[in-house]
């Protein structure tokens, strides 16, 4: 059974451009979240959608958007990037929305903002 | 706003020492306690946690929560090298939207030396 896939894995952008990541979950799996990952901040809960419904966001700004299509793929998108947004960012699949219980984490999209 | 605090946040240990890894959480109507282990990118879910006092184990792994004192800890005896990695913590409990959702400790990085 495929794992989590996400793409790209590496991306160079510079400030003020915008990128979208993709995120293909487990096979079965309705509930996509994402989560951005820093030294400093740990892993930060972006959103989850499940079902192409958004069903959780967290405190990010609307500069950091997302969506899921009818095959349960998701997208993110950052637009106006700044430094502060370099990161990995990390999508997880489930079978269940919520995340209470196991999550099935991708191996991330390092983005670096020059 | 949920929170979940880890310590320390790394340790440096000999092969064969045994290692108690912390984790106190604030979060709303809690669910669950879960951790997870990233050696490179993606986290590997370890353990799962709902009840006081049961202690979870899987190999030289273990951990117990205390729902009273709101804390959990992960053991890992006879360590090796391959037991370095980053360790993460994440508490699970209800979103302002009112859903189920995660949030994540920074991390305790642990390293082994042979």
């Amino acid at each position: 059974k495929a794992g989590v896939t996400q793409t790209p894995r590496y991306l160079i952008k510079t400030r003020g451009q915008q990128v979208t990541l993709s995120c293909s979950p487990i096979s079965g799996h309705r509930s996509v979240s994402w989560y951005q990952q820093t030294p400093g901040q740990g892993l930060q809960f972006l959103f989850e959608y499940f079902s192409e419904t958004q069903r959780n966001k967290g405190n990010f700004p609307g500069r950091f958007s997302g969506r899921q299509f009818s095959n349960s793929r998701s997208e993110m998108n950052v637009s106006t990037l700044e430094l502060g947004d370099s990161a990995l960012y990390l999508c997880a699949s489930s079978l269940a929305s919520g995340g209470t219980g196991e999550l099935f984490f991708g191996e991330g999209s390092r983005l670096t903002v020059l | 706003e949920d929170k979940v605090v880890q310590s320390p946040l790394s340790l440096v240990v000999h092969e064969g020492d045994t290692v108690t890894l912390n984790c106190s959480y604030e979060v709303t109507n809690f669910r669950s306690l879960l951790w997870y282990k990233q050696e490179k990118k993606a986290p590997t879910f370890l353990f799962m946690l709902t009840s006081s006092g049961i202690e979870k184990k899987s190999g030289r792994l273990s951990s117990i929560l205390d729902k009273k004192e709101l804390f959990s800890i992960l053991n890992i005896t006879a360590t090796q090298t391959g037991d370095s990695a980053i360790y993460l913590c994440a508490a699970g409990g209800i979103s302002n939207f009112g859903n189920e959702k995660l949030t994540f400790g920074t991390g305790t990085r642990l390293t082994i030396i042979p």
